[in-house]
């Protein structure tokens, strides 16, 4: 079955610290992979996606992310934390072998601390 | 270019009554789809689409009706509100009938179920 695992549910980090955002998945093949941003009282916003080619992917905010084969993960990294990062944060999987459906990690709450 | 829009924004039902929660994008996605979103459990599929008189079950579909009689349309019928339907409900599409493209989130539904 499809998963993916957010082992994080709250983080906090200092501003100016850099950050990981850990995310794995349980799939049959090579997933599409998301990072999603969700302010409060928002709906999500696209960070970054992972469909081929070079493992490490650029995301809008100066995020970016690695995919990892051999650990079945996709963590999020920001080598410089912004007060403004405060939010939640959802890894995902587009799983097109399984009826085209989208499934999301359970998220990771991220406070910046001055 | 107003995206995807869900109405109303908040809810308040009491237990057995009925209601539609709708959904609605400009931008000729063929996949739309309805999440709901809960504490510690991240976003779960309740129904999705991948084009008009096309709809299909998600994680989560019990208690739910869905139909897409129009590209632009996705309503979400709730035929007998209970309590464990309280929740915030997003609305996504994205624009291909796939999984390899992001989703356009609405701004969400807060629903309370008394």
């Amino acid at each position: 079955a499809q998963s993916v695992t957010q082992p994080d549910i709250h983080i906090t980090v200092s501003e100016g610290a850099s950050l990981e955002l850990r995310c794995n998945y349980s799939y049959g093949a090579t997933p599409y992979l998301f990072w999603y941003v969700q302010s409060p009282g928002q709906g999500l916003q696209l960070l970054l996606k992972y469909f081929s080619g070079d493992t490490l992917v650029q995301g809008i905010k100066g995020f970016e992310a690695e995919f990892k084969r051999s650990q079945s993960s996709f963590n999020l990294r920001k080598p410089s934390v912004h007060w403004s990062d405060a939010a939640e944060y959802f890894c995902a999987v587009g799983a097109i072998f399984t009826g085209n459906q989208f499934y999301f990690g359970t998220g990771t709450s991220l406070t910046v601390i001055p | 270019n107003a995206g995807v829009t869900q109405t109303p924004k908040f809810q308040v039902l009491k237990t057995g009554q009925s209601m539609t929660l709708q959904c609605a994008q400009d931008m000729n996605h063929e996949y739309m789809s309805w999440y709901r979103q809960d504490p510690g459990m991240g976003l779960r599929l309740i129904h999705y689409s991948v084009g008009a008189g096309i709809t299909d079950q998600g994680e989560v579909p019990n208690g739910y009706n869905v139909s897409r009689s129009t590209t632009e349309d996705f309503p979400l019928r709730l035929l007998s509100a209970a309590p464990s339907q309280t929740s915030v409900y997003f609305c996504a599409s994205t624009k291909q009938g796939s999984v390899n493209e992001k989703l356009f989130f609405g701004s969400g539904t807060q629903l309370s179920v008394l």
